[in-house]
């Protein structure tokens, strides 16, 4: 199947620094990744879909400015945690759609990444 | 907004019995997704279903889309201990991409 990696897989960094996630599409193109973030015991929680070439759209209460995120090719979403606090711990994750070009995956299928564990002190 | 209802919410059974999990919704969707988590990782996709009333296998699970096109079911027959973890369904409906997400069903096995 498609394979999505995320990068780093954990970190944790001091309340006010900024930390930057990568979410890459390995063996597929995707068009449109998708961010997470999980709570421990909770489900997945959708923050924003990110389209390749243009501005990302965000969830109703996910701050665009806290929450940066970049498509800037067909393989690569950064997501940015600007001026962390501690409750922005979590655990997110990135999802890439599979587009059907590469003959590996099919239309309507989202294919995850491992997930980062951010922990800010 | 769509919401998805997924149960039961955790599941403990013993190895070798089947298991069953659905969510239901009052929206209707196009496709319906089934994953399955395990602690600390991203969730991976088991099966996908995209018809009406289509039944789909994969090894010991099986799913089927329902024919009102608002639920979803998953079987595990004859489980495992790996079997372990946190399966959640996702729907997406007409509207665009966005996969709505059931709350999830946690599975523990006893060997």
């Amino acid at each position: 199947g498609a394979v999505v990696s995320q990068h780093p897989s954990w970190v944790i960094c001091k309340s006010g620094t900024s930390v930057k996630i990568e979410c890459r599409s390995l063996d597929f193109q995707a068009t449109t990744m998708f961010w997470y973030r999980q709570f421990p015991k909770q489900s997945l929680m959708l923050m924003a879909t990110s389209n390749e070439g243009s501005k990302a759209t965000y969830e109703q209460g996910v701050e665009k400015d806290k929450f940066l995120i970049n498509h800037a090719s067909l393989t690569l979403s950064t997501l940015t945690v600007t001026s962390a606090h501690p409750e922005d711990s979590s655990f997110y994750i990135c999802s890439a759609d599979g587009g059907g070009t590469s003959g590996k995956t099919s239309y309507n299928e989202q294919f995850f990444g491992p997930g980062t564990r951010l922990t800010v002190l | 907004g769509q919401q998805l209802n997924q149960s039961p919410q955790s599941m403990f059974i013993q190895e070798g019995e089947d298991v069953s999990m659905n969510c239901t919704s009052s929206s209707i969707f196009n496709t319906w997704l089934w994953y399955k988590q395990d602690p600390g990782e991203g969730p991976v996709l088991l099966i996908a279903l995209y018809k009406a009333g289509e039944l789909t296998s994969n090894g010991r699970l099986t799913a089927q889309f329902g024919i009102t096109r608002k639920d979803s079911f998953l079987n595990i027959s004859a489980s495992i201990p790996s079997d372990v973890g946190i399966y959640f369904c996702a729907g997406r409906g007409t509207g665009g991409f966005k996969t709505i997400f059931g709350a999830g069903t946690r599975l523990f096995v006893k060997a």
